[in-house]
C-alpha cells in the first residue's frame, strides 16, 4: 500500500507570496493532519480534517488554512508568507484519527521563504 | 509552542546494547501515546503506540512503558543496530483527538558500530 504522498518536495517562495501544499493520504484513510516542523519549535500541530470538515485546529494565525476533498486528499495554504514560515510541513493520515489508530506521516514539503 | 529546544538531547550507545529513551509528557488527561523515529530527510515513522489503560506494550525489538503517576513514557530498543540511529519523538493525544498530537522535543540516538 502506498504511503502518504506530499508534493512538492521542495519549495522556495518570496515573502508576501502565498503557497499551496498538497497531500495524498494512505488509501482508505479518512483523517488528514498537518504539522509544521522547525528546529526551534519542533513539531507543531496545524489542523486536522476528517470527511472534508476541519475537526481540530492548532494555534497558528489565519494565514494558515486547509481543506480536504471528497477523496480525502488535502491541501494547505499559507498566505502572505513571512520568513518565519520557513519550515518542513508534514502531512499525516490515519483511519479515523480518534486516538485509536496511529498517524502515518509523509516525507514533507520543505518550504523556504526568502 | 509545546515543543521547544534548539539542542536535542543525545543518547550514544554501542551496537548490540539496549537503548532506553525517556520522555516526560505534559497533560495528565492524555489518553494515547506514540513513539516516532525520524531519519534525516524523512517524515516521522511510526514505531509503537500505547493507550492510557496499559502500562507496557511490546513490539519487535521495542517496548514502550507508561507511568501515568509521574507522566513518564519510555522506549526501550533491544540489541540496538546502526540503522536505529535517528531522532526519536514521543507524542501524546487527548481522548478522541488522535489527529492532534503534542510532540516532545525529541532525542537523537547515535549507534556506534
Amino acid at each position: 500500500k502506498a504511503g502518504v504522498t506530499q508534493t512538492p518536495r521542495y519549495l522556495i517562495k518570496t515573502r508576501g507570496q502565498q503557497v499551496t501544499l498538497s497531500c495524498s493520504p494512505i488509501s482508505g484513510h479518512r483523517s488528514v493532519s498537518w504539522y509544521q516542523q522547525t528546529p526551534g519549535q519542533g513539531l507543531q500541530f496545524l489542523f486536522e480534517y476528517f470527511s472534508e470538515t476541519q475537526r481540530n485546529k492548532g494555534n497558528f494565525p489565519g494565514r494558515f488554512s486547509g481543506r480536504q476533498f471528497s477523496n480525502s486528499r488535502s491541501e494547505m495554504n499559507v498566505s502572505t508568507l513571512e520568513l518565519g514560515d520557513s519550515a518542513l510541513y508534514l502531512c499525516a493520515s490515519s483511519l479515523a484519527g480518534t486516538g485509536n489508530s496511529p498517524l502515518h506521516f509523509g516525507n514533507g514539503t520543505r518550504l523556504t521563504v526568502t | 509552542g509545546e515543543s521547544v529546544g534548539l539542542h536535542l538531547p543525545t543518547l550514544s550507545v554501542q551496537e548490540g546494547d539496549n537503548s532506553i529513551i525517556n520522555c516526560a509528557y505534559s497533560n495528565s488527561a492524555s489518553d494515547y501515546f506514540i513513539w516516532y523515529k525520524q531519519e534525516s530527510g524523512k517524515g516521522p515513522q511510526f514505531i509503537i503506540d500505547i493507550r492510557s489503560n496499559m502500562d507496557k506494550r511490546q513490539g519487535q525489538r521495542v517496548t514502550v512503558l507508561l507511568n501515568k503517576t509521574v507522566k513518564h513514557l519510555s522506549l526501550q530498543i533491544a540489541a540496538t543496530q546502526p540503522g536505529d540511529s535517528a531522532v526519536y519523538f514521543c507524542a501524546e493525544a487527548l481522548k478522541g483527538q488522535g489527529g492532534k498530537l503534542i510532540f516532545g522535543q525529541g532525542t537523537e540516538l547515535s549507534v556506534k558500530p
